[in-house]
């Protein structure tokens, strides 16, 4: 056990529709970091917070958004979706925001049909 | 910002031989130099990682070795076993991660 909670653990919606991911760190982590996995792919960095912040910001679409709240766990929203956007997205979080993420959640597989 | 590469993308190796898999980054302000084990369907795993400061890090079967001049680092598996059949990603970074593409491992009985 990562100490890394995601919910829900799968998700299945239709296009156009929008859905919410939601991410518990690691107790004691400051950043949170979102990953998009889609199959047989590496691992697309989306976006990171610390400690409320965005700190980092990559392939992120605009139809996605995120924030931390103040308790530390953090929503990634994706809106009007798309059959691309089935994939398997990981939510990691560390201590620092300097450092890479060391602590990842079981995800959570979006199917889109 | 970094780029990371990693090769192979593909490794076959026989169950007790020892399995290389090397990563090259591009920012020199990288200090921090993980590598993860993702099983299929499931989260990536960190197995082991280095930091700058240090050249070498062994953990019973698993080792990483950074060149900081070089900008590479790799993983060296010894004694491989079944179970060891995965993929593994290498990062760079500090702050933006960035990963490599994977290395898909197998290791024959």
């Amino acid at each position: 056990d990562s100490g890394v909670t995601q919910t829900p653990k799968h998700l299945i919606t239709a296009t156009g529709q929008r859905v919410t991911l939601r991410c518990s760190p690691r107790s004691g982590d400051l950043s949170v970091y979102w990953y998009q996995q889609s199959l047989d792919q590496g691992l697309q960095f989306l976006i990171q917070y610390y400690n409320g912040e965005e700190r980092a910001k990559g392939n992120i679409l605009e139809r996605f958004s995120a924030q931390q709240f103040p308790d530390l766990h953090s929503e990634l929203n994706l809106s009007s979706l798309e059959l691309g956007d089935s994939a398997l997205y990981f939510c990691a979080s560390s201590v620092e925001s300097k450092d890479v993420p060391q602590h990842f959640g079981d995800g959570t597989r979006l199917s889109i049909l | 910002g970094e780029n990371v590469e990693q090769h192979p993308s593909t490794l076959s190796v026989q169950e007790g031989d020892s399995a290389v898999i090397k990563c090259t980054y591009s920012d020199s302000a990288s200090n921090y130099f993980p590598w993860y084990k993702q099983e299929l369907g499931k989260r990536p795993q960190l197995i082991i990682d280095i930091r700058s400061n240090v050249g070498e890090k062994k953990d019973q079967r698993i080792a990483v070795t950074l060149n900081k001049t070089a900008k590479h680092f790799s993983l060296h598996i010894t004694e491989t076993q079944p179970e060891d059949s995965a993929v593994y990603f290498c990062a760079a970074g500090a702050g933006k991660s960035t990963f490599g593409d994977g290395t898909t491992l197998t290791v024959k009985p």
